[in-house]
């Protein structure tokens, strides 16, 4: 069965400073990953996603991620975070074997001045 | 524009009140999807669809019920709901690339 974990559920950075959140997924065939990000009170936007390709991926907002898959990681980071990403990003893994996304639990990101 | 439509946004009823939430969209999506957020648990799939007149169950499908007989509506309906399930509600659909569009949710509260 796929899974995902997000060890970290606060995460707090100061505002300019990198940040990097961490997915580790479990899945027996080609996993199609995603990241996630929810505003308070809002519903979910897409930042990224990977198939296939180029392990390094390049989303909306100044993020990438890394698909590690000797590590089942898919980390998202960004060089310099802004107050305005302060929100909870949700990992999830889906793939050709299933219908389901499966999320992970979110991390909450606070972003200090 | 390509979205998910839910309603209602907000709903507060009571225990053993039939409700209906209702999720559309206008992509020709085969594939549906409801999901529900719960703080410390991310989302959830309740049940899914694979095409009209085919459902099944997601992870955490007791005390739902879904119908699929339009390809563009995929209905969820809570026939006698309980305080546990207080929650905020996500349609989704997906497209045949994995392209998945979420509507922007319904927050329910049982009491």
């Amino acid at each position: 069965a796929q899974s995902v974990t997000q060890p970290d559920i606060h995460i707090t950075v100061s505002e300019g400073a990198s940040l990097e959140l961490r997915c580790n997924y479990s899945y027996g065939a080609t996993p199609y990953l995603f990241w996630y990000v929810q505003s308070p009170g809002q519903g979910l936007q897409l930042l990224l996603k990977y198939f296939s390709g180029d392990t390094l991926v390049q989303g909306i907002k100044g993020f990438e991620a890394e698909f590690k898959r000797s590590q089942s990681s898919f980390n998202l980071r960004k060089p310099s975070v802004h107050w305005s990403d302060a929100a909870e990003y949700f990992c999830a893994v889906g793939g050709d074997s299933g219908y389901a996304l499966n999320f992970g639990k979110g991390t909450s990101l606070l972003v200090t001045p | 524009e390509a979205q998910v439509t839910q309603n209602p946004r907000y709903l507060i009823t009571v225990t053993g009140k039939k409700l209906t939430v209702t999720c559309s969209q206008n992509m020709n999506h085969e594939y549906m999807s409801w999901y529900r957020q719960d703080p410390g648990l991310g989302l959830r799939q309740i049940y899914y669809s694979m095409n009209v007149e085919v459902t099944d169950k997601g992870d955490v499908p007791e005390g739902y019920k879904v119908s699929r007989k339009e390809k563009r509506n995929f209905p969820l309906i809570l026939e006698s709901p309980s305080p546990n399930q207080t929650s905020l509600y996500f349609c989704a659909s997906r497209d045949r690339y994995y392209g998945y569009t979420f509507g922007s949710g319904t927050r329910l509260t049982v009491v």
